[in-house]
């Protein structure tokens, strides 16, 4: 079985500034994906970005960056230029390839970006 | 495209009764995948369904089940509600069947008294 681990509950960050959220994730399987959802405080789980295993270079879409050190099992995301929507829970997910749709997720942490 | 539908949003109901939630995938996906969002237990995987077909099934009692439809759309149900019931159930929809990224509904908020 899979678990991700998310260490930080609560974070903050001034707007504007750079923000790191870790992950970690304990599994035998060697080719799987990994994503990081946002839910803002209005519920609706969006995708921020998806990292497959098997590709070392790291994903990136605009603000949002991760780093994935595959060896070391941790996959942490990058907020950059923090802005006021980015406030909301974020989830570290997993999912195993090929073997259908079954996200295990981590604890989530809440981030809160101040004006 | 629209995106994933979940009705009804709020439901509140009692102790041993039964409750029917129903979503609405992502036109062209073929899969839905259901999870329970509690404060507690965080977001749990309750059961995935690929061309009407339970693929996948997470460690809930029997109580909780589901069926998909011809055209995609799925129904989650729990029977003899408990108190422990109440959560945000979430379902997402994919494209395909096979570790695809997930697109959420957003949800449907039960509480059982």
């Amino acid at each position: 079985a899979q678990t991700v681990t998310q260490s930080q509950p609560e974070m903050s960050v001034q707007e504007a500034e750079t923000v790191t959220l870790s992950c970690t994730y304990d599994t035998s399987e060697s080719n799987y994906y990994l994503f990081w959802y946002k839910q803002p405080p209005s519920r609706q789980m969006i995708l921020v970005i998806r990292q497959e295993a098997y590709k070392q270079q790291n994903a990136t879409e605009n603000r949002f960056s991760v780093n994935f050190q595959k060896a070391a099992k941790s996959f942490s995301l990058k907020i950059s230029d923090s802005q006021l929507g980015d406030t909301a829970m974020y989830f570290c997910a997993f999912i195993k390839t090929n073997a259908g749709n079954m996200l295990t997720f981590g604890g989530g942490t809440r981030l809160m970006v101040k004006p | 495209k629209a995106g994933v539908t979940q009705t009804p949003r709020y439901l509140i109901k009692t102790r041993g009764q039964q409750v029917t939630l129903s979503c609405s995938p992502i036109s062209g996906h073929r899969s839905v995948s259901w999870y329970q969002q509690t404060p507690g237990q965080g977001l749990q995987f309750l059961f995935e369904y690929f061309s009407e077909t339970q693929r996948n099934k997470g460690n809930f009692p029997g109580r909780f089940s589901g069926r998909q439809f011809s055209n995609s759309r799925s129904e989650m149900n729990v029977s003899t509600l408990e108190l422990g019931d109440s959560a945000l159930y979430l379902c997402a929809s994919s494209a395909g069947s096979k570790s695809e990224t997930q697109y959420f509904g957003p949800g449907t908020r039960l509480l059982v008294l």
